[in-house]
């Protein structure tokens, strides 16, 4: 059973545009959320993290919004880039520090 | 089967002892990965296996050293190791190396070195 669940394997989005990935868990003992970004050829990057005390966290272009009572949480990229371009995996752990990963969305940013 | 297992979950072991850590998928994947994470800090990358090929070692320490028996499974095998090595040992994979789609992880062993 999947704990961390990114339900779109990939999403385009127009350049300039806002990019909203989404991301659902199961585990309501996570208290800890990461996204991480990666390019091909390379691994996996972190890029932004969010508790569970706090429902938003923004960090330039890039916002993580989380709604603990859906068990949801999103990525919002503003405006998209074409260096964007990418897959995003979210993540989330608990008491133990194990990271639970989604199994990413791919996101195209189109010129 | 759409999953990577790791076992064990947890290793507590002492700095004499010789462990070995597995990793195993049955997608059909060609590209493995071993990953060591602290605590809330990203993972960091350590090996790569392609086709069953040491592809990358990112400068890991001899102590930690990987094999790939076949396509299906990964092994780290754990000698001499430091309390520092205390982390969460994440195995990974995808279709083939680097692709531009999802990487798959295992939910990690949990390694304690006393």
């Amino acid at each position: 059973d999947q704990q961390v669940k990114q339900n779109s394997p990939s999403l385009s989005v127009q350049e300039g545009r806002i990019s909203i990935l989404n991301c659902d868990y199961t585990n309501s003992m996570f208290d800890y959320f990461l996204w991480y970004k990666k390019y091909p050829a390379e691994g996996p990057t972190f890029l932004i993290s969010i508790s569970s005390i706090k429902d938003k966290n923004e960090d330039g272009r890039f916002t993580v919004f989380l709604n603990k009572s859906a068990k949801h949480l999103s990525l919002h990229i503003v405006p998209s880039q074409p260096g964007d371009s990418a897959v995003y995996f979210c993540a989330a752990s608990g008491r133990d520090d194990k990271i639970i990963f989604g199994k990413g969305t791919r996101l195209h940013i189109l010129p | 089967d759409t999953e990577v297992t790791q076992t064990p979950k947890h290793l507590v072991m002492g700095m004499t002892n010789k462990k070995s850590l597995k990793c195993e998928q049955h997608m059909g994947h060609r590209a493995m990965y071993w990953y060591k994470q602290k605590a809330k800090k990203p993972p960091e990358l350590m090996f790569v296996y392609s086709y069953e090929k040491l592809s990358i070692n990112e400068s890991v320490p001899s102590r930690f050293s990987p094999e790939c028996p076949n396509s299906s499974l990964l092994n780290l095998h754990l000698h001499a190791l430091q309390p520092e090595d205390s982390a969460l040992y994440l195995c990974a994979s995808s279709q083939v190396l680097w692709t531009a789609d999802t990487q798959y992880f295992g939910p990690g062993t949990r390694l304690t070195v006393l």
